[in-house]
């Protein structure tokens, strides 16, 4: 069964460093998505990609924040700066359309900002 | 008033028995709806999509209410693997965002 990959599956960083978490989308998937989950929190909306552009962003993502499809298969979330209240699940998601279809979501990447 | 609400819970059932919740969103131009499972720090899993005539998968049920803007999930016969958080999350008609709600947690016991 396809499935949405992440690596790493847990990252432990300095507060100010930069980070890339790396998602591989399911293969036939057009939109693509990055979600945050502080623990014990909901998860959160933070971006959703299209035809290589944001086509919508919270007021989470904001400019320490970006997303590249550097090739045809990843798809990246950046943090430029990374701080403390950054740590959080990072869940990438896709799927095949933009309504009425399931988004697919993969194992997270859990990242700790110290 | 928060987008999607959902009591959390925790839900406690005894194994066999039948539990129901709802989820009650704000936004009444939203379009898609869902119901997801979320094992603890796991990623979220689709159950099911739920329809505007409802739908069943099983032990599982959804529904859909537009005019009073909830969605239901019912689960018959609990099984002890049943034990999970479980998001309502909707997507609006514009833009391709899913709005999750804080989730539902379901303790199934023996």
């Amino acid at each position: 069964e396809p499935e949405v990959t992440q690596t790493p599956s847990h990252q432990v960083t300095q507060m100010g460093q930069e980070v890339i978490l790396r998602c591989v989308p399911i293969s036939n998937h057009l939109y693509f998505y990055w979600y945050r989950q502080i623990l014990g929190q909901k998860v959160e909306f933070l971006v959703s990609f299209y035809n290589n552009e944001i086509s919508e962003k919270s007021e989470i993502f904001d400019d320490q924040f970006s997303v590249e499809r550097p090739d045809g298969s990843n798809f990246t979330l950046k943090i430029r700066s990374t701080k403390l209240e950054d740590s959080a699940m990072y869940f990438c998601a896709s799927s095949e359309r933009v309504l009425n279809t399931e988004a697919f979501f993969g194992q997270g990447t859990r990242l700790t900002v110290v | 008033r928060k987008e999607v609400e959902q009591d959390p819970g925790p839900f406690n059932v005894p194994e066999g028995a039948t539990v129901a919740f709802n989820c009650t969103y704000s936004n009444s131009a939203s379009q898609s709806f869902f119901w997801y499972r979320q094992d603890c720090r796991k990623e979220p899993k689709l159950l099911m999509s739920v329809y505007s005539s409802g739908n069943e998968d099983g032990r599982f049920t959804a529904q859909l209410n537009r005019a009073s803007q909830y969605i239901s999930l019912l689960i018959r016969d609990s099984k002890l693997s049943d034990s999970a958080t479980y998001l309502c999350v909707v997507n609006r008609a514009a833009g391709n965002k899913l709005t999750f709600g804080g989730g539902t947690r379901v303790l199934v016991k023996p």
